[in-house]
């Protein structure tokens, strides 16, 4: 049963550390999103990648997060250092690009990030 | 930009009734949408998607959308809600250019015994 595996399920830190999320999409997907939703902004998307390059990253406040695909297997976003507005869940999403149009994208179960 | 709207933050609807969760949508060009659902403290799922073809799309667990092109909209049905229907509802729609997806901000669907 082919899924989105994202790392941790919950993390509690503190302000100022560094937090990193790890993602592994779907074996032979080529587009990865990172998606955060809070109760107040909804579903924002942060960044994505299509054959391990980035795509768009406009969503992300560059001063303190970075996304990056190191292989094929693993996506990471990082945040550093946390702020506790970063508070929120953080989704990894894959997808199949192909063509003119992509299917579908399968989510992760999600990163509940708190930081104190 | 491509955009979807989602009027209403919370549908109620007693078991066995049939539902509606309402979306629009704003696009250039020719419109690819979808509907995912958020179980509590679950990732998104996959729902139905309109690509093309039928205007009436059947998708996961007994829900179907219809595609109006005339009044842009692409409600989420079923005809006979269960009381496990109540969860998050997105709708979405495929960005142009790099083929992200656009999220509404969500309908709340909570099905009464």
């Amino acid at each position: 049963d082919a899924r989105v595996t994202q790392t941790p399920r919950h993390k509690v830190t503190e302000m100022g550390q560094e937090v990193t999320m790890r993602c592994q999409p779907i074996l032979g997907h080529n587009t990865v999103f990172w998606y955060r939703q809070t109760m107040m902004q909804g579903l924002e998307l942060l960044a994505y990648f299509r054959n391990r390059a980035p795509l768009d990253d406009s969503g992300m406040p560059k001063d303190r997060f970075s996304a990056e695909m190191p292989d094929a297997t693993l996506a990471t976003l990082k945040i550093q250092p946390s702020e506790p507005r970063d508070s929120a869940v953080y989704f990894c999403a894959s997808g199949l690009y192909r063509g003119g149009a992509t299917g579908e994208l399968f989510f992760g179960e999600g990163s509940r990030l708190t930081v104190l | 930009a491509q955009s979807v709207a989602q009027p209403e933050d919370q549908v109620n609807v007693a078991e066995g009734n049939p539902l509606t969760v309402k979306c629009t949508y704003s696009v250039s060009g020719n419109p690819y949408l979808f509907w995912y659902v958020q179980y509590p403290n679950r990732g998104l799922q996959f729902l139905l998607k309109y690509i093309t073809g039928d205007n009436l799309v059947k998708g996961s667990y007994g829900f179907e959308a219809e595609f109006n092109k005339s009044q842009t909209s692409f409600h989420l049905k079923k005809p006979s809600a269960l009381v496990s229907d109540s969860a998050l509802y997105f709708c979405a729609v495929r960005d142009t250019g790099f083929q992200k997806l656009v999220f509404g901000t969500g309908t709340r669907l909570l099905v009464s015994p």
